[in-house]
């Protein structure tokens, strides 16, 4: 029981290389989601996708793109990494908006 | 931008002893309010899910009380055990709305 899998677990890059998140769920829910957490700010949404082939901005989404490429697989994308994006990435899922939301394991991205 | 508060932000409590924290959100176009508790090292887990006035949801020894109408939420834990040591968020759910608005949480740490 997979649940919802992260790729990578950690990653450091430099400013202004590129680099794909990549996130997928086994459960087939409708909902996924990719947040950011900070130390102090919580967990705040950067996009999330509410069923296959849509997606939509959350809080913070500049900086970032997304691609629902399944059901399964909601992949988030830095196109040109800036320091400001060093954060854990955690991606989740749900069956639809108000269920609640399986979480994976988290990214560690470090941005030098 | 959603207000969701969580008071206080960190706790130390002696176990055996019982605690209960806030979680404060807009009383207006409410639509769910979620529970998550999340260990260091680890991603958050569901707790609860309520959507009605008056609701309360128990597991274990960890229940929670909603009032939708003047905006806030309990999370309370009996007895408390080493094991409940992790900060507890909560979120919010507007109506009409797929996104979820997450508190800052509590981190609970207790004293064995």
């Amino acid at each position: 029981n997979a649940g919802v899998t992260q790729t990578p677990k950690f990653q450091v890059l430099k400013t202004g290389q590129s680099m794909t998140l990549q996130c997928a769920q086994d459960m087939n829910h409708n909902s996924m989601y990719w947040y950011r957490q900070d130390p102090g700010m919580g967990l705040r949404l950067i996009y999330y996708s509410a069923s296959e082939g849509t997606t939509d901005k959350g809080e913070v989404p500049n900086g970032y793109n997304v691609s629902r490429l399944n059901k399964r697989e909601f992949s988030l994308r830095l196109e040109s990494a800036a320091p400001s994006q060093t954060s854990v990435y955690f991606c989740a899922s749900s069956e639809a908006g108000w269920w609640p939301q399986h979480f994976g394991d988290g990214t560690r991205l470090s941005i030098l | 931008i959603l207000n969701v508060e969580q008071s206080p932000q960190s706790l130390h409590v002696q176990e055996g002893d019982s605690t209960n924290f806030t979680c404060s959100f807009p009383s207006s176009n409410f639509y769910a309010l979620h529970w998550y508790r999340w260990e260091t090292a680890k991603s958050p887990e569901a707790l609860f899910v309520m959507t009605l006035n008056g609701d309360e949801k128990k597991k274990g020894r960890i229940s929670a009380t909603l009032n939708t109408k003047e905006g806030y939420s309990y999370l309370y834990i009996k007895g408390s055990q080493p094991e409940d040591s992790a900060t507890y968020l909560c979120a919010f759910n507007e109506f009409g709305n797929e996104k979820l608005t997450f508190g800052t949480g509590t981190r609970l740490t207790i004293i064995p």
